[in-house]
């Protein structure tokens, strides 16, 4: 069962853009992150949001968690090629992990 | 240097040859845990282990067996591999209370 939903599934722009990525659930999480991944390695943690509303910033990368903790966001300000990846969201319940099916991202110079 | 660790990196096999993928951490980490990765599908986990000796089942756990007897280690058996388990294959870490985990590289297994 896939209870996270990320939009878009890809995303190519032009370096300089902003963007805006989303992880859709109708169900509640305790906590919720966001990972980076690149070809043949492992996903790399970016951010944890564990409080309904929070918003956490990281350089040009703005997270946010919604306000029922079923949904969250993550925002890109003027978007580099070193940006460019497969970005994931995960919902954590009860000990359990659920990951969206990602983001594949691509920033052409 | 903190990392996670997996071997194989790659296996091919046949359908039905047993096979052991492993996993160390060298974090302390209490928590561990076995993703698949495939297609469209995102990552999906198949065993989970809160700590030594405490294992529970994740999304797919069919055709998967896990043990945790150490706290480093955490290995995956297939006893019995069919084609639909080839698939790319994640282990991970993390402290119990917050959940960050660390991924291992990968391990890509393809099941003829």
């Amino acid at each position: 069962t896939q209870l996270l939903e990320q939009s878009p599934q890809f995303l190519s722009i032009q370096e300089g853009e902003n963007l805006t990525v989303y992880c859709n659930s109708s169900s509640v999480f305790s906590s919720l992150q966001w990972y980076r991944q690149e070809p043949g390695e492992g996903p790399v943690l970016l951010v944890t949001v564990v409080t309904g509303g929070e918003v956490k910033k990281l350089k040009r990368l703005t997270f946010q968690f919604g306000d029922a903790r079923k949904d969250s966001s993550l925002h890109i300000t003027a978007a580099q090629p070193g940006d460019t990846g497969l970005y994931l969201c995960a919902g954590s319940n009860f000990n359990k992990f659920y990951f969206g099916s990602g983001t594949k991202l691509n920033v052409k110079p | 240097e903190a990392q996670v660790t997996q071997n194989p990196r790659y296996l091919i096999t046949v359908t039905g040859k047993k096979l052991t993928v492993t996993c160390s951490q060298n974090m302390n980490h209490e928590y561990m845990s076995w993703y698949r990765q495939d297609p469209g599908l995102g990552l999906r986990q198949i065993y989970y282990s809160m700590n030594v000796e405490v294992t529970d089942k994740g999304d797919v756990p069919e055709g998967y067996k896990v043990s945790r007897k150490e706290k480093r280690n955490f290995p995956l058996i297939l006893e019995s591999p069919s084609p639909n388990q080839t698939s790319l294959y994640f282990c991970a870490s993390s402290l119990f209370l917050t959940y960050e985990q660390y991924f291992g590289p990968g391990t890509r297994l393809t099941v003829t």
